[in-house]
Parts: structure tokens; sequence; C-alpha cells
């Protein structure tokens, strides 16, 4: 079990442009979550899926915000036209409802968006 | 709606010294709890949890916290403070089985010598 991994870890774009961040889950875990982190603030819940239906959006994802998970394994989160604010570290985390009854979430490393 | 707050936002203890990392939540229903650790430029590391049964969960690491349905607190310690104890810490509630963790700020604790 290699653990939650994101791609990439850190990412430099210039405002405007368009990214994609991809997260891979611990083999058959079938819960996909993203979150955001700002500096000195905790993890805010973006969105969720299980197996490849989204079933929860926070009012965090704007229109500019798009994830999917196509097939049930990774999971891409777009962000179009980017904003200064948009900086922040994105966190994939995975979990199981056969191992863990009880929401225990693993998390990736994050990748770091910085926008200029 | 469940929330978190975690008392301090930084904490400096002496190698050795008891560390204390507090927590407060709110939620409608019984909630699962969760300690993290994050060690700068990663992700999250599950410490500890409570779900059901006994208050009193150990971890990894040597961390324990006692869970407090009077006080609604799930307070965060460790008898022995070690360098490699220095990182962030997160609280967090969630009110089911599925769906997102509701985190706290963070406590960022610093180990001196």
């Amino acid at each position: 079990d290699t653990g939650v991994s994101q791609d990439p870890r850190h990412k430099i774009t210039k405002r405007g442009q368009n990214v994609t961040f991809r997260c891979d889950p611990i083999s058959e875990h079938n819960r996909l979550y993203w979150y955001r982190q700002t500096l000195g603030q905790g993890p805010e819940f973006l969105t969720y899926f299980q197996n490849e239906a989204q079933l929860e959006k926070s009012r965090l994802l704007s229109d500019r915000f798009s994830a999917e998970r196509p097939k049930g394994s990774f999971s891409t989160l777009e962000i179009q036209r980017t904003e200064q604010g948009d900086s922040a570290m994105y966190l994939c985390a995975s979990s199981s409802h056969v191992t863990s009854a009880y929401n225990e979430q693993f998390f990736g490393p994050g990748t770091r968006l910085t926008v200029l | 709606a469940q929330s978190v707050t975690q008392l301090g936002s930084h904490v400096s203890v002496s190698e050795g010294a008891l560390v204390l990392l507090r927590c407060n939540y709110s939620s409608s229903v019984p909630p699962y709890l969760f300690w993290y650790v994050q060690y700068p430029n990663q992700g999250l590391q599950l410490l500890l949890k409570y779900t059901t049964g006994a208050t009193l969960v150990k971890g990894i690491n040597g961390f324990e916290a006692e869970f407090k349905k009077s006080e609604t607190s799930f307070h965060l310690t460790k008898p022995s403070a070690h360098m490699s104890d220095a990182a962030e810490y997160f609280c967090a509630v969630s009110d089911r089985s599925w769906g997102k963790l509701q985190f706290g700020a963070g406590t960022q604790v610093v180990v001196t010598p």
C-alpha cells in the first residue's frame, strides 16, 4: 500500500491560467476527498466522491473549480482562470467504508499552488 | 452544524515536558473525533481517533486524547515532549461515517531543548 499520491507537488502559475491537479487514492478506497489549506489555517473541505459519483460540494467550490473521478479511481481537480486567492495547498484524502466505519481519512502530501 | 475550536495557535514546550493541546467541538450528534499532525510541506498524518467506547484513546508516537462529552472536549496530551514532536496539530470532527471532516485552525508546537 503506497498511500495517497498527488501530482504535481508544486505548481506556480500566472493569474488567469488554468491548472489541473491529480490525486491517486489508496487502492480500493472508494471514497475520495479534496480539501484546501491556506497558510495558518486548517484544511477546508471542497468536495467528496464515492466511487465516481460526486456526492458533496462545498460552497468554496466556485464555478471555476471542477473535480472529476471518471472511473472511480484517480481524481482530478481543475481550476480555471486562476486568481491570487487560489494560492493554497490542495490536499487529497481517501477512505474505505470496508476498512473504516468511522470516516478515517488518509491524506496525500498535497499540491502547493502559487498564483503570481 | 459541526465546528472545532483549538485553543492556542502556538504552544512552546521544553523537551521532556508535558504536551497539552486543547480542542473543543460542537456537534448535533455523537461525533467522531480525530487528531492529525502535519510536518512542514507534508500532508496530514492521523495520530488517533475517537469513535465509540473507551473515552481515553491512545495513538502513535506516545500521544493520547480523552473524549469528555460533558465538556465537549478532546484534548491531546503527551507526557514527555521530544524534539521530533515539533509540528502543527489539527483536531477534526465528523458527524457521520462519511463525508467531510471539519478541522480546527491548528496548533503549532515548538519544542525547545
